[in-house]
């Protein structure tokens, strides 16, 4: 899989949005980009993934760049409860085998008042 | 729907000794995974099952872990003899498989080993 470069740290105010980059200049036409969270204290929480497109939930959106080098998480009204550290993963999606994970160091957001 | 169950949330014991960990995944998830993460690491993978079968446990220290899933539902990590490097959060996930398959792991909360 191929290896993502993050922030060890970011800031937010809470309210505004919070835009987490992640470069990923090795992916492959097959791997998807994954972004999950983990708050302190509690294991991994899936966000969003996408392949090309953007892609947009009730949690973010993924904005990825056309040539897929890097993209960026967007959580749109940061609250206190988003401080968490977040990863962003790329995979490749193994139908036979199930979802593996290869996990970075993250980005740790911190939602201040 | 019930999520991912660990236990026991905290253990402590000493060098040398020995210690399991128990995951129920999700209903229906074929796949379950076992993680180690080191405190301010990212999780790394030990072992990936697929049903009952092993699917990944390239980074499994088989000298003193093992895993098994039988029945293809319940999972239990083992440590024998543990070392004061395997203190960590052992956090377990489970996903669908195939077709359903997103991507997206559903974890427990982990259970953490202190080693003394």
């Amino acid at each position: 899989d191929a290896k993502t470069t993050q922030p060890t740290s970011m800031d937010c105010a809470e309210g505004r949005a919070a835009n987490l980059p992640c470069n990923h200049s090795t992916i492959s036409g097959n791997e998807y980009v994954y972004w999950y969270r983990q708050i302190h204290s509690q294991g991994p929480q899936y966000i969003i993934h996408g392949l090309k497109n953007n892609e947009t939930n009730e949690m973010a959106s993924l904005i990825i760049t056309e040539d897929r080098k890097s993209s960026t998480l967007i959580l749109p009204h940061a609250t206190l409860r988003d401080t968490a550290v977040y990863y962003c993963i790329v995979r490749v999606a193994i139908e036979t085998s199930g979802s593996r994970l290869t996990f970075g160091e993250g980005t740790q957001l911190t939602v201040n008042p | 729907e019930a999520g991912v169950a660990q236990s026991p949330r905290y253990k402590i014991i000493e060098k040398r000794q020995s210690v399991a960990f128990w995951c129920n995944p999700i209903s229906g998830h074929a796949t379950l995974y076992w993680y180690q993460q080191i405190l301010g690491q990212g999780p790394k993978l030990l072992i990936q099952f697929q049903n009952n079968g092993v699917v990944d446990d390239s980074q499994l220290p088989k000298d003193r872990f093992s895993a098994e899933r039988l029945k293809g539902v319940d999972s239990t990590l083992k440590i024998q003899p543990a070392k004061l490097e395997d203190s960590a959060v052992y956090l377990c996930a489970s996903s669908l498989l195939r077709g359903e398959n997103t991507g997206e792991l559903f974890f427990g909360e982990g259970s953490r080993l202190t080693v003394l």
